[in-house]
């Protein structure tokens, strides 16, 4: 089935690390993705891990992912308040993108 | 500015009223999205076009009517809708369709958010 399911809610303090999880359903998918989406904004692609990788890292985000038990995590080292967004997780099937419902992350100064 | 604009922005309308979205793309792009997106759901597809051609209607309703003119513009026409439809819906575009992975990646705009009375 087609199935990405992510918590809805995760509230740091600024400066703190942050990590967003993710579990997907189709071990099929090539690329993993992490979409951004600020307030009154359309989704922005924000870092995509291929599935033959289990770790990413650009600059203060690090994508880890456990093939084996579908999971996929975004860590977001040193969290600012300008992070404060919903982030969806999505994987690639059959030329789609299938969307968790987005975890919303509230940065507390 | 992702090169997808939107309008309008928001738009609230009667359930007897007729409606219609505009995304308009300056991408160059070949594939074009209509997605809703509800509360605490999964972002849902509801429309693909590839080259102006409907390539995927993931069983909407017949009250929204999707016209792709050209890869540059697309509309969601909307007539007869219902409270439940309520909405922010994101037009998205990527180069071709089915995606390839990275490079071919999604571009959205900011959405259209929609309430129905």
């Amino acid at each position: 089935g087609e199935d990405v399911e992510q918590s809805l809610f995760l509230s740091v303090r600024e400066g703190d690390s942050s990590v967003i999880n993710c579990t997907y359903t189709d071990s099929s998918s090539t690329y993993l993705y992490w979409y951004k989406q600020e307030p009154g904004a359309g989704l922005q692609l924000l870092t995509y891990i291929f599935s033959n990788m289990d770790m990413k890292q650009d600059q203060r985000l690090t994508v880890l992912l456990n093939k084996k038990d579908k999971h996929l995590s975004l860590r977001i080292a040193d969290t600012q308040t300008g992070d404060s967004a919903i982030y969806f997780c999505a994987e690639s099937l059959t030329g789609k993108l299938i969307f968790g419902q987005g975890t919303t992350l509230q940065v507390k100064p | 500015e992702t090169g997808v604009t939107q309008t309008p922005r928001h738009l609230v309308m009667g359930m007897t009223n007729k409606k219609s979205l505009k995304c308009e793309q300056h991408l160059g792009h070949n594939a074009m999205y209509w997605y809703k997106q509800s509360a605490k759901k999964p972002l849902e597809l509801m429309f693909v076009y590839n080259f102006k051609e409907q390539t995927e209607n993931n069983s909407v309703p017949s009250r929204f009517s999707p016209e792709c003119p050209n890869s540059s513009h697309l509309f969601l026409h909307l007539h007869t809708l219902q409270p439940e439809d309520s909405a922010l819906y994101l037009c998205a575009s990527s180069q071709a369709f089915p995606l390839a992975g990275p490079p071919n990646e999604q571009f959205f705009g900011p959405g259209t958010r929609l309430t129905v009375l």
